[in-house]
């Protein structure tokens, strides 16, 4: 199975400021196999992108990813209050098992 | 808009089987493309993907759960549906059902809002 460790685990930020989050593969696998998620407490997740870099309809332009092989970023380029809340980024390459992030917590500072 | 909801107690008692349905609405499991899936989040934890079907029946699951976990399809009811057996208290937790668009290049673009299973007796 493809392990996938994001980092931070968590983070503490104020609104307006710019945040990264980072994803990295065990091995390496595609940009377009490469997917973020949003989930809010008690919520269902919400892509957010995916292929690495495309924004899902709908998704502030504040949202961007980046990256290739084995690592991968998530930037929120000034963070707005309802973006507090746990990012995944999740890996679909070739074949099963698809495998998910452990999530960063972000949170108000 | 695709919807998805899912259905089935919630609670479970030790050594006997899981069951829940994932009913589809907006959209028609039979249109092909995509995969009908069940990811599940233990309690304050990360997510876990269990498994998915395609409309003609081919599954692919976990293997870490694969000796337990049967998923299925009537698309004649436009639902699609999870089993898994021999339940523990580890696998107490959120179930979500969802459509996963992988051969479009895309992600888990909808979701349902997630039932929670209790295994106690």
């Amino acid at each position: 199975d493809i392990q996938m460790t994001q980092s931070p685990s968590s983070l503490s930020a104020s609104v307006g400021d710019r945040v990264t989050i980072t994803c990295r593969a065990s091995q390496s696998i595609s940009s377009n196999y490469l997917n973020w998620y949003q989930q809010e407490p008690g919520k269902a997740p919400k892509l957010l992108i995916y292929a690495a870099s495309s924004l899902q309809t709908g998704v502030p332009s504040r949202f961007s990813g980046s990256g290739s092989g084995t690592d991968f970023t998530l930037t929120i380029s000034s963070l707005q209050p309802e973006d507090f809340a746990t990012y995944y980024c999740q890996q679909t390459y070739i074949t099963p098992p698809w495998t998910f992030g452990q999530g960063t917590k972000v949170e108000i500072k | 808009q695709v919807q998805l909801q899912e259905s089935g107690p919630g609670l479970v008692k030790p050594s006997q089987t899981l069951s829940l349905i994932c009913t589809v609405s907006g959209g028609s499991i039979s249109s092909g493309g995509y995969y009908w899936s069940w990811i599940r989040q233990l309690p304050g934890k990360g997510l876990e993907w269990i498994g998915y079907i395609y409309y003609s029946g081919g599954a692919s699951y976990n293997p870490s759960l694969k000796s337990r976990v049967t998923i299925s399809v009537d698309t004649s009811k436009n639902q699609f549906s999870l089993k898994l057996s021999s339940v523990t208290a580890a696998d107490t937790a959120v179930y979500y059902c969802a459509r996963d668009a992988h051969d479009y290049g895309e992600g888990v673009d909808y979701w349902g809002q997630g039932t929670l299973v209790t295994v106690s007796s």
